[in-house]
């Protein structure tokens, strides 16, 4: 079955850690993106990357860094100069060849701060 | 700046009785608007893309219309499984953005 897979479901952060989300996806997409989820909010763009080895910073990248060496792969970081980092991280992918194209979504990953 | 607004932020139905939620937007040079079902600790579902005024799309006990201004997601006679959350989002550039959502509740 093609989708996209998010992993861990849940993971806990400690002060001044750095944390890796991982985010795959076999729909042979170009385009790759990372949304920030909180209560009573909407959906925030982190990051963004349309072709292998570039990306570019969406509405709320400081404290996140990722990487795209592989076109099925869209790691995110979150580093320990977020200060505020639960909530719900949501990654997403699209065909990256038209002007208007539909993003579908994994299954999330929550994370929470010990 | 484009802006998505969606209303109601919560709607509580009974089973059966139809109704619809909003999605109102100001954007420079739309070219589409999307809706989308989230469950709760679920990743969203897409449901429909709308690309101009006057469309409008179907799947089972949902329409999504779209005019200048606003989209509306109609409900027929919806069921306890229809209880989701909403989310409606818009493309400007490459871009979406996301409105706040409608948390939609069933009651049998």
């Amino acid at each position: 079955d093609g989708g996209i897979t998010q992993s861990p479901k849940y993971l806990f952060r400690k002060e001044g850690q750095n944390v890796t989300l991982s985010c795959e996806q076999n729909l042979n997409h170009d385009a790759m993106y990372w949304y920030r989820q909180d209560p009573g909010q909407g959906l925030r763009l982190i990051y963004y990357s349309q072709i292998v080895n570039d990306f570019q910073k969406g509405d709320i990248a400081e404290g996140y860094s990722v990487s795209r060496e592989k076109k099925e792969s869209f790691p995110l970081t979150v580093t320990s100069a977020q200060k505020n980092p639960t909530a719900f991280y949501l990654c997403a992918s699209s065909t990256g060849r038209g002007v208007l194209e539909t993003q579908y979504f994994g299954p999330g990953t929550r994370l929470l701060v010990l | 700046e484009d802006q998505v607004t969606q209303s109601p932020e919560a709607l509580r139905l009974q089973e059966g009785e139809s109704s619809s939620l909003n999605c109102s937007y100001t954007v420079s040079g739309l070219r589409g608007l999307f809706w989308y079902r989230q469950d709760p600790g679920k990743g969203p579902e897409f449901l429909f893309t709308l690309y101009s005024a006057g469309e409008e799309k179907e799947k089972e006990r949902l329409k999504a219309t779209l005019t200048k201004k606003e989209s509306f997601l109609h409900i027929t006679a919806p069921k306890p499984e229809d209880s989701a959350t909403y989310l409606c989002a818009v493309q400007a550039s490459e871009k979406l953005v996301f409105g706040k959502g409608t948390k939609l509740t069933v009651n049998p």
